[in-house]
C-alpha cells in the first residue's frame, strides 16, 4: 500500500525558534498534500492544502506567515512553524493524494504524525 | 453549527459487544462518507468509505449512511480489545478536502 512518512516523529524546541516538518510520499507522486493539526482529544483540523509548484491554500484562521508550507517536488511537502510558542504544541499530521488515481478518499494517505512540544 | 457532529465519548464496552458509532452532518453536497481509526499518537487509517445511502460491510465492520436524515453510522460486531482506538467519521465532496468529526474514543474491555 501507499506510504506517507513524516520527519521528525517528535520534536522539542524552545519558544521563539522555528521547526521544520517534512512529509514524503514514498511510493507515489502527490500533487496535493494536506496539513492537519490535532490537539489532545480533539479532531483533525485542516490547516492548509499544499499544491506542488504553487502557493498553499490556508484555512480560515491559520496564519500563513507563521506556518510556512513548501511543496517543491511531487513527493515532498514541508511545514515550517516559525517563532514557535507553547500554544503551537500539537500533533501535526500530513496526508498526500495520489496524483495518478481518482481523487476519492481511498487515494488520500495519512502520515504517522509529528508531535511538537514548544517549551 | 459544525459541519460534522460526533459524540466524543468515551464509549466503554465489554469484549464481544456490538458497538455503534454515529455522526450527523449538515451539508447535502457531501458525497463521500468515511470512517477512520486512529490509535494513540498515530495517523488515522481509512477503515471504510461509501458514497451512497445504505449499508456496506467489511468483515466485522458495517458502515451505514442515511442521506435523507444526514446520518452515518459504523457498527462493529464481536468487538475486540484491539479495536480500542479513536474512531473518526469524515465527509468529503469529490476531489475536495476532508471534514472530520470530533472522534469517538472506544474502549473494549477484555
Amino acid at each position: 500500500g501507499a506510504v506517507v512518512s513524516q520527519h521528525p516523529s517528535w520534536v522539542i524546541c524552545k519558544s521563539g525558534t522555528s521547526v521544520k516538518i517534512e512529509c514524503r510520499s514514498l511510493d507515489f507522486q502527490a500533487t496535493t498534500m494536506f496539513w492537519y493539526r490535532q490537539f489532545p482529544k480533539q479532531s483533525l483540523m485542516l490547516m492548509a492544502t499544499s499544491n506542488e509548484g504553487s502557493k498553499a491554500t490556508y484555512e480560515q484562521g491559520v496564519e500563513k506567515d507563521k506556518f510556512l508550507i513548501n511543496h517543491a517536488s511531487l513527493t515532498l511537502s514541508t511545514l515550517t512553524v516559525t517563532s514557535a510558542h507553547p500554544e503551537d504544541s500539537s500533533f501535526y499530521i500530513c496526508s498526500a493524494r495520489d496524483s495518478v488515481l481518482s481523487p476519492g478518499p481511498e487515494t488520500q494517505y495519512f502520515g504517522p504524525g509529528t508531535r511538537l512540544l514548544v517549551l | 453549527q459544525k459541519e460534522v457532529e460526533q459524540d466524543p465519548g468515551p464509549l466503554s464496552v465489554p469484549e464481544g459487544a456490538i458497538v455503534s458509532l454515529n455522526c450527523t452532518y449538515s451539508n447535502s453536497a457531501f458525497q463521500y462518507f468515511m470512517w477512520y481509526r486512529q490509535y494513540s499518537r498515530k495517523g488515522p487509517e481509512l477503515l471504510m468509505y461509501t458514497y451512497s445511502s445504505g449499508n456496506k460491510e467489511d468483515g466485522r465492520f458495517t458502515a451505514q449512511v442515511d442521506k435523507s436524515s444526514k446520518y452515518i453510522s459504523l457498527f462493529i460486531r464481536d468487538s475486540q480489545p484491539s479495536d480500542s482506538a479513536t474512531y473518526l467519521c469524515a465527509i468529503m465532496e469529490y476531489g475536495n478536502k476532508l471534514v472530520f468529526g470530533a472522534g469517538t474514543i472506544l474502549r473494549v474491555k477484555s
